[in-house]
């Protein structure tokens, strides 16, 4: 399967600063990948579509003003926590869809814990 | 609203038993299904995949069934070892141009040795 990094694996800041966490494809090129987040003790809970090149899809109920994605490269995609609160704290997963197929392919998560 | 339920939502069992987790949807028009093993603090793995016009798929002790009719699949693990302690989560893709999933609510599993 596909290889999927992110970066960090583990941030701590001061409430109202942004953090940023990157999603790599490493191994073959994603036009298409997902922003996930998961609170403790929960299941995953997609937050936004990230399309190279054009803007992302956002899911109901997530601020995409907050919740900045930019997927500049076939490789890469970030997302920009701004002004992070303390109920930002999470688990941030992201997944790389495999091009000409329905396969997704899951990065090793970024806890996010905003102070 | 699609909603996907698992039950159990927690399991503990002895080292060497065979068990099943259960994944419930409401939406039986699915594109496929897939179970994900969840390691505590890590991301997730894909054990299977099943699409819509399938029963079943098996990899190794792991058998997962799909039965759209009733809105359930099942996890089969058999002879369950310590190493295979995690949360399973199934997820649900109604395909399309998005290729969304959304999740189970997850077991957690642990093998007690």
């Amino acid at each position: 399967g596909a290889v999927v990094s992110q970066h960090p694996s583990r941030v701590i800041c001061k409430s109202g600063t942004s953090v940023k966490i990157e999603c790599r494809s490493l191994d073959f090129q994603a036009t298409t990948m997902f922003w996930y987040r998961q609170f403790p003790k929960q299941s995953l809970m997609l937050m936004a579509t990230s399309n190279e090149g054009s803007k992302a899809t956002y899911e109901q109920g997530v601020e995409k003003d907050k919740f900045l994605i930019n997927h500049a490269s076939l490789t890469l995609s970030t997302l920009t926590v701004t002004s992070a609160h303390p109920e930002d704290s999470s688990f941030y997963i992201c997944s790389v869809l495999a091009g000409g197929t329905d396969t997704q392919y899951f990065g090793p998560g970024t806890r996010l814990t905003v102070l | 609203k699609q909603e996907v339920t698992q039950i159990p939502a927690a399991l503990s069992v002895p080292e060497g038993e065979n068990l099943v987790l259960n994944c419930s949807f409401t939406d039986s028009a699915i594109y496929n299904l897939q179970w994900f093993r969840q390691d505590p603090g890590k991301g997730l793995t894909s054990l299977l995949l099943i699409q819509s016009s399938q029963r079943e798929q098996t990899s190794g002790r792991l058998n997962a069934s799909l039965d759209k009719s009733s809105g359930r699949s099942t996890l089969y693990i058999a002879a369950s070892q310590p190493g295979d302690s995690a949360t399973y989560l199934c997820a649900l893709n109604y395909g399309g141009a998005t290729n969304k999933l959304i999740f189970g609510t997850g077991t957690l599993l642990a093998v007690q040795p």
